[in-house]
């Protein structure tokens, strides 16, 4: 059972908001959220991190609802520099489970 | 931030052959460092998890005889790739979790790029 469900792929324009969701209906009590960027032919980036609410930092904004099943990455006016695959997982922080499991991501490809 | 290096960046090797992949973590202590594998157009597949000391975990798959990881140091991580073959052919990324405050964040190292011929 996948532990998050993420769009294929994207597409936007230069200057636009984009909001990437993904659905983790599965998140246990102990899961945080975090978001990582990932450009071809490098390591991932770490991007953002939460558990419940809003989160907002230099480069992205998470908002996570109430019931936690979903989250939204929300980058604002989205650059070419912003093309990239963009990974959402959920796992427990601190608590012994240390592995990291990357589902198939978000291709986000932005259009001049 | 914290910075994970690897070396080398890309490497080619003929079938048969050893490789060496280092994972270093530059400025801080890193009490687990895990291996990842990611083909084109793929995710990025955890192969295993090394503790400082300590014999790595292998996830379901991965031949551990084929893939050595040693943790022999708090900054230092290897995998060797051995007796290659042109489907070990792959981008090879290593992350760091660190100790303290920081040891829920993983730091990615910049990947390895394995081309075996």
């Amino acid at each position: 059972l996948a532990k998050t469900t993420q769009p294929i792929s994207m597409d936007s324009y230069e200057g636009q908001e984009v909001n990437i969701t993904c659905s983790h209906n599965n998140i246990a009590t102990n899961d945080y959220i975090t978001w990582y960027q990932q450009f071809p032919s490098q390591g991932p980036r770490f991007i953002i991190q939460g558990y419940k609410t809003k989160v907002t930092n230099e480069v992205a904004s998470l908002f996570i609802p109430a019931d936690r099943k979903s989250s939204t990455l929300s980058l604002p006016r989205v650059s070419l520099s912003d093309t990239a695959v963009y990974y959402c997982l959920v796992d427990a922080v601190g608590f012994g489970n240390e592995k990291l499991t990357f589902g198939t991501g978000t291709r986000l490809t932005i259009i001049p | 931030g914290a910075v994970v290096s690897q070396h080398p960046s890309r490497v080619i090797c003929k079938s048969g052959t050893s490789v060496k992949i280092e994972c270093r973590s530059l400025d801080f202590q890193a009490t687990t460092m895990f291996w990842y594998r990611q083909f084109p157009k793929q995710s990025l597949m955890l192969m295993a998890t090394s503790n400082e000391g300590s014999k790595a975990t292998y996830e379901q798959g991965v031949e551990k005889d084929k893939f050595l990881i040693n943790h022999a140091s708090l900054t230092l991580s290897t995998l060797t790739v051995t007796s290659a073959h042109p489907e070990d052919s792959s981008f090879y990324i290593c992350s760091a979790r660190g100790q303290g405050e920081s040891s829920y964040e993983q730091y990615f190292g910049p990947g390895t790029r394995l081309t075996v011929t």
